[in-house]
């Protein structure tokens, strides 16, 4: 069974610094989808960034980006330059690549804090 | 907040209540989702919809029941609940049902406490 582990249940980052969240994921599949959403106070989750596994590329969008590294099954998030609307808690996911697989496997989630 | 909208926003009930959420999208999906979200704990999949048909029960207790009268329209009648299933429950949807690549949408949820 595939599980997502996100090792830090809280983090702090000053305004306009840089923070790397942390995920790791186990799988025996190849092919997968990996996502981080992050989820603001009081409002809804929404997707940042995904990275197709088979894609070796890192995705980024903007002022995120993540750090891919299939063989040691780690998929992180970087985020540069952070704002205060940054703050949230941040969901890793798993998705299997087979058609139909539409469960996500989540992660605890890791709660970011952005200081003024 | 568009997309996935969720009413009520917050509910308090007893044990012995019965009470509905509601779900709306206007994105034109087919697949709609309840996840129920709990304090440091991964996201728990409920139940999964597409087009009005129920795809999954991911073993849920009956004190928990959906229902879809239409691809826009996701419900969650309650009756009979636990102080343990106090939390955060959202509601998502996708353009349908085979995963891979495509997004989810959520809701801003519904934070449910049961006394």
């Amino acid at each position: 069974a595939q599980t997502v582990t996100q090792s830090q249940p809280e983090m702090s980052v000053q305004e306009a610094e840089t923070v790397t969240l942390s995920c790791t994921y186990d799988t025996s599949e190849s092919d997968y989808y990996l996502f981080w959403y992050k989820q603001p106070p009081s409002r809804q989750m929404i997707l940042v960034i995904r990275q197709e596994a088979y894609k070796q590329q890192n995705a980024t969008e903007n002022r995120f980006s993540v750090n891919f590294q299939k063989a040691a099954k780690s998929f992180s998030l970087k985020i540069s330059d952070s704002q205060l609307g940054d703050a949230a808690m941040y969901f890793c996911a798993y998705r299997g690549g087979t058609s139909g697989t539409y469960k996500y496997i989540f992660g605890t989630g890791t709660r970011l804090k952005v200081l003024a | 907040e568009t997309g996935v909208t969720q009413t009520p926003r917050h509910l308090v009930m007893g044990m012995t209540n019965k009470k509905s959420l509601k779900c709306e999208q206007h994105l034109g999906h087919n697949a709609m989702y309840w996840y129920k979200q709990s304090a440091k704990k991964p996201l728990e999949l409920m139940f999964v919809y597409s087009l009005e048909e129920r795809v999954e029960n991911n073993s849920v207790p009956s004190r928990f029941s959906p229902e879809c009268p239409n691809s826009s329209h996701l419900f969650l009648h309650l009756h009979t609940l636990q102080p343990e299933d106090s939390a955060l429950y959202l509601c998502a949807s996708s353009q349908d049902f085979t995963g891979g690549p495509q997004q989810t949408y959520f809701g801003p949820g519904t934070r449910l406490t049961v006394t």
